[in-house]
């Protein structure tokens, strides 16, 4: 069964470096998703990405972060200069033009120092 | 902005016992409420509701809405071990196709059953 895929499974970065977080969509989706988890609490939406184009942000989603789609697999997103309180588990998804549900990746762990 | 309620926060149950997890929203624009199961890591989807008062059911799980209410319950019965995770729901899109909406989860019910 097609999943959703994220590199790494975990990440650990000294403050103010910048990041990249990797996901492998699903690969017929057109919709494109990442959400975050903070230990202990609730998955927050971060951003959403259809054609090329960011769809609708959070006000999480500052200018400190970016995604981009690469080429035709890949899905990224970019946290310029990271915070201690960016560390979470962050996860990609991905849902296709005639389907409502979204898939998740197994999500990456970021661990700021 | 929408609003999601979940109850109890967390429950601790033994094997076999019926457990009921409550899921109250305010949505500006109802189209759907979706409910999914967070074992260790990534949310699964387990139900897409968008009519009051129908059942969805997949073997032990089943799920009812009440549109009027802003109100939807998931019914797991017989529980298991495996059944040991946390529940989210969220409303989601319109039913007709798909769409680019954003999940906005409750802080979801975390199952505990015990052998």
């Amino acid at each position: 069964e097609p999943e959703v895929t994220q590199t790494p499974s975990h990440q650990v970065t000294q403050m103010g470096q910048e990041v990249i977080l990797r996901c492998v969509p699903i690969s017929n989706h057109l919709y494109f998703y990442w959400y975050r988890q903070i230990l202990g609490q609730k998955v927050e939406f971060l951003v959403s990405f259809y054609n090329n184009e960011i769809s609708e942000k959070s006000e999480i989603f500052d200018d400190q972060f970016s995604v981009e789609r690469p080429d035709g697999s890949n899905f990224t997103l970019k946290i310029r200069s990271t915070k201690l309180e960016d560390s979470a588990m962050y996860f990609c998804a991905s849902s296709d033009l005639r389907d409502y549900e979204q898939y998740f990746g197994p999500g990456t762990r970021l661990t700021v120092t | 902005e929408d609003k999601v309620v979940q109850s109890p926060l967390s429950l601790v149950v033994h094997e076999g016992d019926t457990v009921t997890l409550n899921c109250s929203y305010e949505v500006t624009n109802f189209r759907s409420l979706l409910w999914y199961k967070q074992e260790k890591k990534a949310p699964t989807f387990l139900f897409m509701l968008t009519s009051s008062g129908i059942e969805k059911k997949s073997g032990r799980l089943s799920s009812i809405l009440d549109k009027k209410e802003l109100f939807s319950i998931l019914n797991i019965t017989a529980t298991q071990t495996g059944d040991s995770a946390i529940y989210l729901c969220a409303p989601g899109p319109e039913n007709s196709g798909g769409s680019n909406y954003k999940l906005t989860f409750g802080k979801g019910t975390l199952l505990t059953v015990n052998p």
